[in-house]
């Protein structure tokens, strides 16, 4: 069973506009909740992360909106540049332990 | 760079093949994995070490074997694999096991089997 389910699996966007993505886990054992970047032929790197006791967690041009009554949670970018043409992994941990529950990923595609 | 280094970056092996896959971190962490990348796939846990041993083994098949002679390195022996293990193979580190610590990953070696 997956844990955490994220969406869409690909995303086109116009420079200048607005990149959702959404996650969503059953899980409420989870209480730590990052996203991870990776461009091809790299690894994923850590991007921005949030815990439940706050509801929103902005880092420049990126935030993440969560919403714990609904187990859900998506990462915002704003003003979507083509450099951040990448795929996105949110992910999810319990609060022993570090293990991480990804989602499948989000191809994000900004034209120009 | 983010102080995690895999080689090779490509391999492409038979069936009846024996292959090792090598990790290296340059971050003093004590913490090392290993995930397996497939398309459309959540990344899989396969391995982690902490200090040298072996914490956790997610039901990965006899074919692969882990190593981690030192804090610093760690390696995916390959034996008999199938096709379908052709996939994205990560090495990651993290300071410790302890909760929620930040995953370095490095590039990955992208594994074929023919």
């Amino acid at each position: 069973q997956q844990q955490v389910k994220q969406s869409p699996q690909s995303l086109i966007v116009q420079k200048g506009g607005i990149s959702i993505i959404n996650c969503a886990y059953e899980n409420t054992a989870f209480d730590y909740f990052p996203w991870y970047q990776q461009f091809p032929g790299k690894g994923p790197a850590l991007l921005i992360a949030i815990r439940p006791d706050v509801s929103e967690k902005k880092e420049g041009r990126f935030t993440i909106s969560f919403n714990k009554s609904a187990k859900q949670f998506s990462l915002h970018i704003m003003d979507s540049q083509p450099g951040d043409s990448a795929t996105y992994f949110c992910a999810a941990s319990p609060i022993t332990g570090n293990q991480f529950y990804f989602g499948t990923g989000t191809s994000l595609t900004v034209i120009p | 760079e983010t102080g995690v280094t895999q080689t090779p970056r490509h391999l492409v092996m038979g069936m009846t093949n024996k292959k090792s896959l090598k990790c290296e971190q340059h971050l003093g962490h004590n913490a090392m994995y290993w995930y397996k990348q497939s398309a459309k796939k959540p990344l899989e846990l396969m391995f982690v070490y902490s200090l040298e041993e072996r914490v956790e083994n997610n039901s990965v098949p006899s074919r692969f074997s882990p190593e981690c002679p030192n804090s610093s390195h760690l390696f995916l022996h390959l034996h008999t694999l199938q096709p379908e293990d052709s996939a994205l193979y990560l090495c990651a580190s993290s300071q410790d096991l302890t909760w929620n610590e930040k995953l370095f990953f490095g590039s990955g070696t992208q594994l074929s089997v023919l």
